[in-house]
Formats: C-alpha cells, structure tokens, sequence
C-alpha cells in the first residue's frame, strides 16, 4: 500500500531562513508527488507537482522539490521564508499504475516563520 | 472562473442524523474527489466520481455516499451520524480526458466543518 511520512509535524523558521519540509513515499513503483498549503480555515491550493520528467520542479511563491528516486523523497524547500508562508504543509501521492485514484496525503507539517 | 464552492460552511448535528453536504465544480472540470480531513490529520479519500460514474472508494463504510450530477456538481450524503464523523469534508474537481488520466491537478473548495454532538 501506498503511504506518505512527512518528517516533523512542526518546523519552526526566522523570517529570511531556508524552509525545509521533508518527505518521504512508500510505493512499489515511482508515484505521481504533490505538495498541497493550506492556510487557515481555507481549502488546499497546490504547490507543485512532479508526473514525468525534470526531477527539480518550481512551484508558486518560490517554492521548489525535488524528486529523488533512490531516495524515495521529494522534500519542499524554499530559499527564503516569509511570514506569509506560514501555514499547514501536506505532501501527496498518487499511484502512477493507478492513475486516476485518490491522493494519498501525508499527516503535515506546520511551518512557523517568526520574525 | 469560478473556483470549486462548497455548501454549507458550518454544520452541526447529532448523532443518528443525516447530513448532505455539496459541491460546485471549477468551471470545464468533469471529475469530483471528496476528502475527509479530521483534526490535526492530512485529507482521507472517501471516494470519486469521474462523468457521473463512481471511480474509486476509500475506506468508508457504505453510509458515506455520494452522487454526481450532469453539471458536475456533486452531493455527499452520510447516514447515521457518529462522532468521529467530525471533520473537514475537502470536495476537490479537476479535468480528466480519461478516467486512468491520474496527473490531473485537484483543485480543492475551502471546504464544510462538520459537528457531531
């Protein structure tokens, strides 16, 4: 079965600081990876996502992950944190030989930015 | 373009009670996920409905069920309310040119807050 482990629930950042989330698949074959925010009271908007080819992908707000097969990981970085990324972080997988099922969420990150 | 709605924002029932939650597709999008999102917990598929047809089901019972409508909108209706059916219910639509098409991009409402007493 597939199942997603992200490490830390909480990441705490100063403002300026690289933001790092970690993330971690479980799938017999390489699945298709996403990495949702949610801010808030608010549904989930994509980040990013990685199908099939360039294994770094750039997301929206500075975002970017990379995709490491050996490694089983596609974690979430960004140079610079802002205050206005602080929020909920959730990875996600998709089978790639179920294409067209449900994504599989991870538990989430919190990432705090103080200034 | 219109995002992915849901209604209503807030619910609160007890427990034996029925409840139907609903969903308004993005504009073009043909494919309708729901999600369960307990507290402090990542989105748990209930199930999917690709042009009307249920395609795919998570691990909920069957009194979690669902309807997809010619307009793509959608209904979840859940029979014989418990508690830890307090949650987050996500609904998320995309566009599918096949059913198997799975690199398609979710695009999630900001969701109903279900209460159980």
């Amino acid at each position: 079965a597939q199942s997603v482990t992200q490490l830390g629930s909480h990441v705490s950042v100063s403002e300026g600081a690289l933001v790092l989330l970690r993330c971690n698949y479980s799938s017999s074959v390489p699945p298709y990876l996403f990495w949702y925010v949610q801010y808030p009271n608010q549904g989930l908007q994509l980040l990013l996502k990685y199908t099939t080819g360039a294994t770094l992908v750039k997301g929206i707000n500075g975002f970017e992950a990379e995709f490491k097969k050996s490694e089983t990981s596609f974690h979430l970085t960004k140079p610079s944190a802002h205050m206005s990324d602080a929020a909920e972080y959730f990875c996600a997988v998709t089978p790639a030989n179920q294409a067209g099922t449900a994504l599989i969420f991870g538990k989430g990150t919190t990432l705090s930015v103080s200034s | 373009e219109t995002g992915v709605t849901q209604s209503p924002t807030h619910l609160i029932k007890t427990r034996g009670q029925q409840v139907t939650l609903r969903c308004s597709s993005q504009s073009g999008h043909n494919t309708v996920s729901w999600y369960q999102q307990a507290l402090g917990q990542g989105p748990q598929f209930i199930f999917q409905y690709y042009r009307e047809e249920e395609n795919g089901r998570g691990n909920f019972p069957p009194r979690f069920s669902g309807l997809q409508f010619p307009n793509y909108s959608s209904e979840l209706n859940v029979n014989a309310l418990e508690l830890d059916d307090s949650a987050l219910y996500l609904c998320a639509s995309s566009f599918r040119l096949a059913i198997r098409q799975g690199t398609d991009t979710q695009y999630f409402g900001p969701g109903t807050r279900l209460t159980v007493l």
